[in-house]
């Protein structure tokens, strides 16, 4: 399996608080992304990375950011969550950019 | 633009009876083509993928066969076992803005009952 953890595994919090999700990788791959996993839609992309500081927008960014400082980690972070953002959220990476390798996913409720 | 479209689940069967699990897509171009399946509780795995026309995709039993003509990517098994039950993703690589992106069904739900 490739090396890609997820922090936290679960978390509640309530609407309007800043949440921030990592992703850690130990494959050295360039491509990372965050996708959210919700009933009847599959999974959704949210933003994805191709590099350090190099980030772009998914499907569904609104509401949402991410930083990519070191190859290893990539962070999602809702600014002012909200119930419409509980979600299972899930990191993938790829050093092909066409087969990814998943996370085991964070679930996120927002009260 | 481009869609990948699944049966609705949640399919069940018994155990040892076959499998088919049906993927169609729109895309222009020539995708690349994946099966995915999540465990309870866990990430999404690659299964099998096809990378151009006709090619067969295959793993623990599963296949799956890359159909232009018909635009699918139907995913079989000939002997299920209880240990399949899982969500079942198709996918599609599609090419967008100078980078791919997985494009994703909204899943089957499998169960195998002993």
């Amino acid at each position: 399996d490739a090396g890609i953890t997820q922090s936290p595994r679960h978390k509640v919090t309530e609407t309007g608080t800043p949440v921030t999700l990592r992703c850690h990788q130990t494959e050295n791959h360039r491509y990372m992304y965050w996708y959210r996993q919700d009933p009847g839609h599959g999974l959704r992309l949210i933003h994805y990375s191709y590099g350090v500081k190099d980030t772009d927008k998914g499907e569904v960014s609104d509401g949402y950011s991410v930083s990519r400082s070191k190859t290893e980690d990539f962070l999602l972070t809702l600014e002012s969550a909200t119930s419409s953002q509980t979600s299972v959220y899930f990191c993938a990476i790829s050093e092909t950019e066409e087969t990814q390798y998943f996370g085991p996913g964070t679930r996120l409720l927002v009260l | 633009g481009n869609s990948v479209t699944q049966m609705e689940g949640p399919v069940t069967l018994s155990e040892e009876a076959f499998l088919t699990i049906n993927c169609t897509y729109t895309a222009t171009g020539y995708p690349s083509l994946f099966w995915y399946v999540q465990y309870p509780g866990e990430g999404l795995q690659l299964l099998l993928k096809a990378t151009k026309a006709d090619d067969k995709g295959s793993n623990k039993g599963f296949e799956a066969t890359y159909r232009k003509e018909t635009t699918s990517f139907h995913l079989e098994k000939g002997s299920v076992q209880v240990s399949d039950s899982a969500v079942y993703f198709c996918a599609l690589s599609d090419l967008v803005d100078s980078s791919y992106k997985l494009i994703f069904g909204s899943g089957t739900r499998l169960l195998v009952r002993p």
